[in-house]
């Protein structure tokens, strides 16, 4: 099976750019979404493919994606933005499988 | 406005069954891939299957595969989840959400607020 990782916690102060990663093999080669999830809440997509933003996501937010790790950018980070980040990926071998990386807490400081 | 409304969560016993259903609104049901994802309590997101919009084209992760049938009926814009032999580790918040294409295994655009299945003896 095909295996995603994240970082358990990123931590960054308001007004700097917070940095998520999202790891597999070959990740580079897939396709990479990003969901935001604030406790006691549903997720939210904010980026699809690598780097579109949903209406409504800010600019602020941002993705890319090359050789084993696709990266969610937060730029001017917010308060708000503390929340839960997952990460995932479609892999197909024999059928479509879709992975989510454990997770991320991003903590504003 | 899209919404997505799950039912059917609660106390079952290990080895039970259960049917959770999502009932939508606000787009056309027919024209969009439906998934459905679990969180554990305290853990990270699971995705646990998807299905087309002609049901034509269903998938399964490997932790369900065999005990969970994932179905929907268009006319009456709503999907289901049948879980049988179900585990203590089933435990979780399941979600219904939106593909974003017609083909199955595209990303969730919008979520149901979820609803608490809980497998206990």
């Amino acid at each position: 099976s095909y295996v995603v990782t994240q970082p358990p916690s990123v931590s960054v102060a308001p007004g700097q750019t917070a940095r998520i990663t999202c790891g597999g093999n070959y990740i580079g080669s897939k396709s990479v979404h990003w969901y935001q999830q604030k406790p006691g809440q549903a997720p939210v997509l904010v980026i699809l493919y690598d780097n579109d933003r949903p209406s409504g996501i800010p600019e602020r937010f941002s993705g890319s994606n090359s050789g084993n790790t696709a990266t969610l950018t937060i730029s001017r980070v917010e308060a708000g933005d503390e929340a839960d980040y997952h990460c995932q990926v479609w892999h197909t071998s024999s059928a479509p499988l879709g992975v989510f990386g454990g997770g991320t807490k991003l903590t504003v400081l | 406005e899209v919404q997505l409304v799950e039912s059917g969560g609660g106390l079952v016993r290990p080895g039970g069954s259960l049917t959770l259903s999502c009932a939508v609104s606000g787009f056309t049901f027919s024209s969009y891939s439906m998934n459905w994802v679990r969180q554990a309590p305290g853990k990270g997101l699971e995705w646990v299957s998807s299905i087309s919009t002609s049901s034509s084209y269903i998938y399964y992760g490997d932790s369900v595969k065999g005990r969970f049938t994932i179905s929907r009926d268009n006319a009456k814009n709503s999907l289901y989840l049948q879980m049988n032999s179900l585990r203590v580790e089933d435990t979780a918040v399941y979600y219904c959400a939106r593909g974003t294409a017609a083909v199955a295994g595209t990303p969730s655009d919008y979520w149901g607020q979820g609803t608490l299945v809980t497998v206990s003896s």
